[in-house]
């Protein structure tokens, strides 16, 4: 069955950097897109970035762009997340989520892994 | 940038039915995306491309859309289905946009 782990959260200071994986299994990875999503303490869904089939096209939200990157590795079947310059408004649980086809607009997260908690605090 | 304005509770007695709305502007045409989020759980996709059901998920749970609002309607409510509920749409300047979310309270 189709499973997104992730991992790599922590607590972390103003300014510094973070890297969150989302390992996937149970699918062939190359064949959808996948987003990262965020939930802060107590509040709603915010889409954070997507990433396309390919690996070619990727998407951010204006809260994280230019400071967030997503990535992946094939070889691994696993989804990256690289965070920079992270501020205390991205304090966070931070999902994966498998799209439900290969584009990036459109089709809906039909998968989600349980998320990895993000606090940046000094 | 694009916003979708849901409200924040909403609640009903077991066995009647619950709807959540979903607003935006001229949101009837646009493919919107429901998922339900029970406390400490991740969210799960209940209705896709604003009328679809994926495999598992209750006839009870339906979805509409025209004009300015989206809808979910949930038949004979359970105490399981106490949960927030998010609305989703994709838009070409603002890319994903989610709704603020509704906690739906079972009486």
């Amino acid at each position: 069955q189709v499973q997104l782990v992730e991992s790599g959260g922590g607590v972390v200071q103003p300014g510094r950097s973070l890297r969150l994986s989302c390992a996937a299994s149970g699918f062939n990875f190359t064949d959808y897109a996948t987003h990262w999503v965020r939930q802060a303490p107590g509040k709603g869904l915010e889409w954070v970035a997507v990433i396309s089939y390919d690996g070619v096209n990727k998407y951010y939200a204006d809260s994280v762009k230019g400071r967030f990157t997503v990535s992946r590795d094939t070889s691994r079947n696993t989804l990256y997340l690289e965070m920079n310059t992270l501020r205390v408004e991205d304090t966070a649980l931070y999902y994966c989520a498998r799209a439900a086809g290969q584009y990036t607009s459109g089709p809906p997260c039909d998968h989600w892994g349980q998320g990895t908690l993000v606090a940046v605090s000094s | 940038s694009y916003v979708l304005t849901q409200p924040p509770s909403v609640s009903v007695a077991p066995g009647q039915t619950a709807k959540i709305s979903c607003g935006g502007n001229n949101i009837g045409s646009r493919s919107v995306h429901w998922y339900q989020q029970r406390p400490g759980q991740a969210p799960v996709l209940v209705v896709h491309d604003d009328t679809d059901r994926p495999s598992g998920i209750p006839e009870r749970f339906s979805g509409s859309n025209s004009g300015h609002t989206a809808t979910l309607t949930i038949t004979w409510v359970e105490a399981g289905d106490e949960a927030d509920y998010y609305c989703q749409v994709w838009d070409s300047s603002s890319d994903w946009v989610f709704g603020g979310g509704t906690k739906l309270t079972v009486l």
